[in-house]
């Protein structure tokens, strides 16, 4: 197992356009969580799953972000219309009940 | 929500010296891990330490879980330790995930 993966680890993108990010975790994890870190801040949650189930997003989490976790396993993470403020790394981490372990992260600048 | 101290928020340090980074929280947690984030973004898993004290190496990590904080001991410090290192906690049930501190940044200087 070669730890929590995420996919791209950067992504310019358009003010307005559509993106979206692929976390796959831990095999054996079934939780699963979103954050976002901008620059000189620690990571802030987004939302939470537990197997496929959502079971909590943080008000960050606006009506442009959208996250499904089908079947338990990879989890996508998508953003409408990005906007400048949407500029930040996006991080993903899986745990079994206790240690959370996060991965790489995805870096979006939105232009 | 639980809220997250951490200090100092810089640290310049020659290389050998020894450090101590703190971490105070509000309320009582089941769960603290420090971390180090590296240049490109990446939190490494440092300690798992929601009570107790535990050592890997140079470092070491103390939580006091009654008195609410939590301690990260760096000795003979190395360049190789610059960086931000992060406390977060949960208060449990894994459904609001870690909340974290704004971090300390550490310079070793050669």
């Amino acid at each position: 197992d070669t730890g929590v993966s995420q996919d791209p680890r950067h992504k310019i993108t358009k003010r307005g356009q559509n993106v979206t990010f692929r976390c796959d975790p831990i095999s054996e994890h079934n939780r699963l969580y979103w954050y976002r870190q901008t620059l000189g801040q620690g990571p802030e949650f987004l939302t939470y799953f537990q197997n496929e189930a959502q079971l909590e997003k943080s008000r960050l989490l606006s009506d442009r972000f959208s996250a499904e976790r089908p079947k338990g396993s990879f989890s996508t993470l998508e953003i409408q219309r990005t906007e400048q403020g949407d500029s930040a790394m996006y991080l993903c981490a899986s745990s079994y009940g206790g240690e959370l372990f996060f991965g790489e992260g995805s870096r979006l600048t939105v232009l | 929500g639980i809220q997250v101290e951490q200090s100092p928020p810089d640290l310049i340090l020659q290389e050998g010296a020894n450090s101590t980074l703190r971490c105070n929280f509000s309320d009582s947690v089941n769960n603290l891990q420090w971390f180090h984030q590296n240049p490109w973004g990446q939190l490494i898993n440092l300690f798992y330490i929601p009570s107790g004290t535990k050592q890997n190496g140079r470092l070491s990590a103390t939580t006091v879980a009654t008195e609410r904080y939590s301690l990260l001991y760096i000795s003979s410090s190395q360049t190789t330790d610059s960086g931000v290192y992060f406390c977060a906690v949960d208060k449990g049930g894994g459904a609001d995930g870690l909340t974290f501190g704004k971090g300390t940044h550490l310079i070793i200087q050669p």
